[in-house]
Order: structure tokens, then C-alpha cells, then sequence
């Protein structure tokens, strides 16, 4: 257990709807990153947060979007949905802000399908 | 800019040795590399920093040559366990990101 959770686990939503995945990073952490896996694919990095900030933009579409709460739980949100964004959706946590000389902790991964 | 990986795929013995290469188009700053299995999250090996280190797990094992961005992930005598997809994170370059290359699907059979 990597000590961060995602939910929910799987989603089946047709296409044109909107969804939102939760994450909750590891107790302490304050960075969130977002990331995509298509199927058999590698890992797209999307959007970082920082301690409720946005840190880095990756290749995230304009109909996604994403927020860290105070709390530090983070939600990732998906709008017009179309097939090929279905996906495995991974978020990870570390303890940095501007190094990556840590490790990132991955959570288990939302499993999106678009219909 | 996405990491280079090489080679795309290996399939191996057990008890034989591989090599997984990564390198980059641009400066690094530290290179990360993780194992994932079929439909599980990515878990971490090592991290490696610039300064031409080289770090050892077990059997697993990397170097980073800074000069020439790049990183090696050794895995000596591989086991049944070692078998998932290997990703190279790295970061570097302006935005301080973690981006992983595409991944090496290892097999290792018995």
C-alpha cells in the first residue's frame, strides 16, 4: 500500500458526460501529479500541484481540469468526454516542491471507460 | 520531452541478464525508474541523481551518465518477480517535471 488512495477505482460513463477522480496523497506529502495511461501505453504526465498551487502543466487537454484542496486531496475533472479518453488515470504523491530527488508514490489508478 | 527507452520489449530466462536504456534530448537532473505490473501502479526502484552515480537494489542496478543524458537499469540473474514494465522518469529542463518514456515490457520465464 503506497498510502495514497483513489477513488473510485473504475468509472463507465458515456461519452459527453463529466466525471471527477479524487486523489489523497501520502499523510505529509504536498505535491500531487496527475497522470494518463491508455491502454499498454506509457505514462503522460498531465498537471502538478504544490501545496494547493498549480506547479506544472503537462499535455492535459483543455476540457480537463484539476484543483488541490486545502487538504491537500486533489481532483482531476473530465468534461465532453470522448472515447479516446478512456484510460487508466494514476495520481502520485512526494514530499517536494521543486526537486524531484525523492521518490513519487503512484495510488492505484482510476480506471476510466468512456462509452 | 519524452525519454527515449530501448529496447521495447525483452523476453529472458531466468537467471539471465538485461539492460534497459533511457536517454534524453536534454539536460537531466535526476532519473527515476519504476516497475509496473499488468494493471497495477507504478512502484519505485531508484532514483538516481546527476553526478554520474550509480545505485544498486538487490540485483537491480543503474547508472546515469549526466554528459551524455543517460541512464541504464541492470538487472542481473532476473527472477520470475522481475517480469512487468519498466519506466524511466526524468526530470529536467525548464518545468520540473517527472516524465516517464514509454516502457520496456520485460518477460521473464522460467
Amino acid at each position: 500500500d503506497s498510502g495514497v488512495t483513489q477513488t473510485p477505482k473504475h468509472l463507465i460513463t458515456a461519452t459527453g458526460q463529466r466525471v471527477t477522480l479524487r486523489c489523497s496523497p501520502r499523510s505529509g506529502d504536498l505535491s500531487v501529479y496527475w497522470y494518463q495511461q491508455s491502454l499498454d501505453q506509457g505514462l503522460q504526465f498531465l498537471i502538478q500541484y504544490y501545496n494547493g498551487e498549480e506547479r506544472a502543466k503537462g499535455n492535459i487537454l483543455e476540457r480537463f481540469s484539476a484543483q488541490q484542496f486545502p487538504d491537500l486531496h486533489s481532483e482531476l475533472n473530465l468534461s465532453s468526454l470522448e472515447l479516446g479518453d478512456s484510460a487508466l488515470y494514476f495520481c502520485a504523491s512526494s514530499g517536494l516542491r521543486d526537486s524531484l530527488n525523492t521518490e513519487a508514490f503512484f495510488g492505484q489508478g482510476t480506471r476510466l471507460t468512456v462509452v | 520531452q519524452q525519454p527515449v527507452q530501448s529496447p521495447q520489449a525483452v523476453i529472458l530466462r531466468e537467471g539471465e541478464d538485461a539492460v534497459i536504456n533511457c536517454s534524453s534530448s536534454k539536460a537531466l537532473y535526476s532519473v527515476h525508474w519504476y516497475r509496473q505490473k499488468h494493471g497495477e501502479a507504478p512502484v519505485f526502484l531508484m532514483i538516481l541523481l546527476k553526478g554520474g552515480e550509480q545505485k544498486g537494489h538487490d540485483k537491480i542496478s543503474a547508472s546515469f551518465n549526466e554528459k551524455k543524458q543517460q541512464s541504464s537499469l541492470y538487472l542481473t540473474a532476473s527472477q520470475l518477480s522481475y517480469s512487468g514494465t519498466y519506466f524511466c522518469g526524468t526530470e529536467g529542463g525548464s518545468a520540473r517535471q517527472l516524465t516517464f518514456g514509454s516502457g520496456t515490457q520485460l518477460t521473464v520465464l522460467p
